[in-house]
């Protein structure tokens, strides 16, 4: 089946560095990828689309300049937490499908935790 | 507005079985995923449904009415290994995901 790859799973950082997460689909091609968060004992939280060739399409209240989003190829979506706050410790879930009738499939996670 | 409810948490005995419940009001319909995730883990993919009725996965089966907007995901001879959040979801009419905010289900032995 297909295989979405996530890396890295976990990140500690310091308050105000930035840290990139980066997203892969080993097996098909995704035009479009998705980035979740996720706080503890919460559901999932769509933070953006990402459409691969054009700028990422974010859900309200997310701050585009805070989480920039490169999708560089048809198998790469990445999420840069710039200047990160311990309020954006979290857990952190790309997913990407095949195709709109196909069902999501999701990286392993990344959980975050800014000191 | 879009809405998914199910039930916050629910708890259940090793080897029964245990039906959570997904109702739903969205703009247009393209199909009600369930997935489950276990504590600190990415979702992984248990059922789909597109068509009214129900379909079997060994001791997974899932349910979709349409009409009465609602979907329920059943559990066979539970497992302790079963204990984990079930997150159901619909694509609206613009293939977005709707998400609920999970079913937490808890196993005893």
């Amino acid at each position: 089946g297909a295989v979405v790859s996530q890396h890295p799973s976990r990140v500690i950082c310091k308050s105000g560095t930035s840290v990139k997460i980066e997203c892969r689909s080993l097996d098909f091609q995704a035009t479009t990828m998705f980035w979740y968060r996720q706080f503890p004992k919460k559901s999932l939280m769509l933070m953006a689309t990402s459409n691969e060739g054009s700028k990422a399409t974010y859900e309200q209240g997310v701050e585009k300049d805070k989480f920039l989003i490169n999708h560089a190829s048809l198998t790469l979506s990445t999420l840069t937490v710039t200047s990160a706050h311990p309020e954006d410790s979290s857990f952190y879930i790309c997913s990407a499908s095949p195709g709109e009738w196909e069902k999501l499939f999701f990286g392993s996670g990344t959980q975050l935790s800014v000191l | 507005g879009q809405n998914i409810d199910q039930p916050t948490e629910m708890t259940a005995t090793e080897g029964a079985i245990v039906q959570i419940n997904c109702t739903y009001q969205t703009s247009g319909f393209n199909g009600l995923f369930w997935y489950q995730q276990h504590a600190g883990e990415a979702p992984t993919f248990l059922s789909y449904n597109v068509l009214d009725g129900l379909e079997e996965k060994g001791r997974f089966s899932s349910f979709l009415s349409r009409s009465k907007g609602y979907s329920y995901l059943l559990l066979k001879e539970l497992q302790m290994k079963d204990s984990a959040s079930y997150l159901c979801a619909v694509k609206d009419s613009n293939y977005q995901l709707i998400w609920g905010a999970g079913t937490k289900l808890i196993i005893k032995p």
